[in-house]
């Protein structure tokens, strides 16, 4: 069974610095990843896809990184915005396949200082 | 583009009652859609997978008997929490896919359900 595991799940940093988030899954056999974010009460808005085939998504200030063989995925933003503020969710395919519903990570509650 | 709306955005019932919530694909056609459930401080899980015009998938523990999913057409589907109880206030949020090369999931901004 696919479980996402996100680190750190909380992270609190001053406006302007650079950041990593951790995300990492128990079955490699995916055939995408996606990262989300999440603002209080509300839906999801999806930031980055990565197709198993690929290493790497950029979005404006954010990078998205897949190491499939290890388990892995990071997010990356540049010049953290307050705007930023929320939690980020990685998820990939419950069975693998693309068609499939998502498992989510329990995400990263992400806090830019002003 | 890729555009999902949910309705209600908020609802309340009693306990006993029926609550039906809608999940529309705006400007796309949406080949599959699934059903997930968010309880507070929880990350999302899926309730659900529904493709047009056939009978729902649910996942395991999730009762198919109380949680109806309609998928009557390539641009609706509704799920209808039937004799809600208080343990079935959550966050219900939709998701749709056209399928493709990428399989995306564009993500409704989901429905708050209180049970009283």
């Amino acid at each position: 069974k696919q479980e996402v595991t996100q680190i750190p799940a909380a992270l609190s940093v001053p406006e302007g610095e650079n950041l990593v988030l951790n995300c990492s899954f128990t079955d490699s056999a995916i055939y995408n990843l996606q990262w989300f974010r999440q603002d209080p009460g509300k839906g999801l808005t999806s930031l980055l896809l990565i197709q198993s085939s690929q290493r790497e998504q950029t979005s404006g200030r954010l990078n998205a990184s897949l190491d499939k063989s290890s388990g892995r995925s990071t997010l990356y933003i540049a010049a953290s915005q307050p705007g930023d503020s929320a939690t980020y969710l990685c998820a990939v395919p419950l069975s693998g396949g693309g068609a499939d519903g998502l498992t989510f990570g329990k995400g990263t509650h992400l806090i830019i200082q002003p | 583009g890729a555009v999902v709306s949910q309705h209600p955005s908020w609802v309340i019932c009693k306990s006993g009652t029926s609550v039906k919530i809608e999940c529309r694909s705006l400007d796309f056609q949406a080949t599959t859609m699934f059903w997930y459930r968010q309880f507070p401080k929880q990350s999302l899980m899926l309730m659900a997978t529904s493709n047009e015009g056939s009978k729902a998938t649910y996942e395991q523990g999730v009762e198919k008997d109380k949680f109806l999913i309609n998928h009557a057409s390539l641009t609706l589907s509704t799920l209808t929490v039937t004799s809600a109880h208080p343990e079935d206030s959550s966050f219900y949020i939709c998701s749709a896919s056209a399928g493709g090369f990428d399989y995306e999931q564009y993500f409704g901004p989901g429905t708050r359900l209180t049970v009283t």
